[in-house]
């Protein structure tokens, strides 16, 4: 079975620097995907950023970078120029091309200082 | 408008008693999902349905039933309702099984058992 591993449960950031959040997984299939998700105290959950495990090319959006590591089996988030809109809870999921749910890892909440 | 809604946003009952969760996508998904949030904040799937049929059925209790009359609803009614049905239920929505999109998330719904 698949695991998503998050092993920070908390981060900390001041405003405008740059902070890396932690995500390892474990799986022995080829085709899939991994994504971040935020959910802010809203709890509403949002799309950061995705990537596909057969493109090489590391994901970004705008501020917001993946270091996708296949044979390492990690996929670590970072926020640049950190914000205090981003302050929230951060999801690594992982979804086989085969199965239609995520499976999310616990979690790393992340508090962002002025 | 709302691409994935559900109501009730809130929901505090007693134990023992049967409620129901409705949720609504109109983003023309085939697939469907519910998800719990316990109070640790982790992420589990439930159950998904795909063009109104039940592809997954992870462990859960019988007192949980799942009902798909189009495929663009998906409600969640519970049964005999326990302390430890208290979380936050998510629905969500995805394209052709997921296999080319991420889930869009509902905004969750707060149970309460008393």
């Amino acid at each position: 079975a698949q695991t998503v591993t998050q092993s920070q449960p908390e981060m900390s950031v001041q405003e405008a620097e740059t902070v890396t959040l932690s995500c390892t997984y474990d799986t022995s299939e080829s085709d899939y995907y991994l994504f971040w998700y935020k959910q802010p105290p809203s709890r509403q959950m949002i799309l950061v950023i995705r990537q596909e495990a057969y493109k090489q090319q590391n994901a970004t959006e705008n501020r917001f970078s993946v270091n996708f590591q296949k044979a390492a089996k990690s996929f670590s988030l970072k926020i640049s120029d950190s914000q205090l809109g981003d302050a929230a809870m951060y999801f690594c999921a992982y979804r086989s091309a085969g199965l239609a749910a995520l499976i999310f890892g616990k979690g790393t909440t992340l508090s962002v200082s002025s | 408008d709302t691409a994935v809604s559900q109501t009730p946003k809130y929901l505090v009952t007693q134990m023992g008693n049967d409620k129901s969760i409705k949720c609504e996508q109109n983003l023309g998904h085939d697939t469907m999902y519910w998800y719990k949030q316990d109070s640790k904040k982790f992420l589990k799937i439930m159950f998904s349905y795909n063009n109104k049929e039940l592809i997954i059925n992870e462990t859960v209790p019988n007192r949980f039933s799942p009902k798909s009359p189009d495929k663009a609803h998906l409600n969640l009614h519970i049964n005999s309702l326990e302390l430890g049905d208290s979380a936050v239920y998510f629905c969500a929505s995805s394209r052709d099984r997921g296999r080319t999109g991420e889930l869009f998330f509902g905004e969750g719904s707060r149970l309460t058992v008393l």
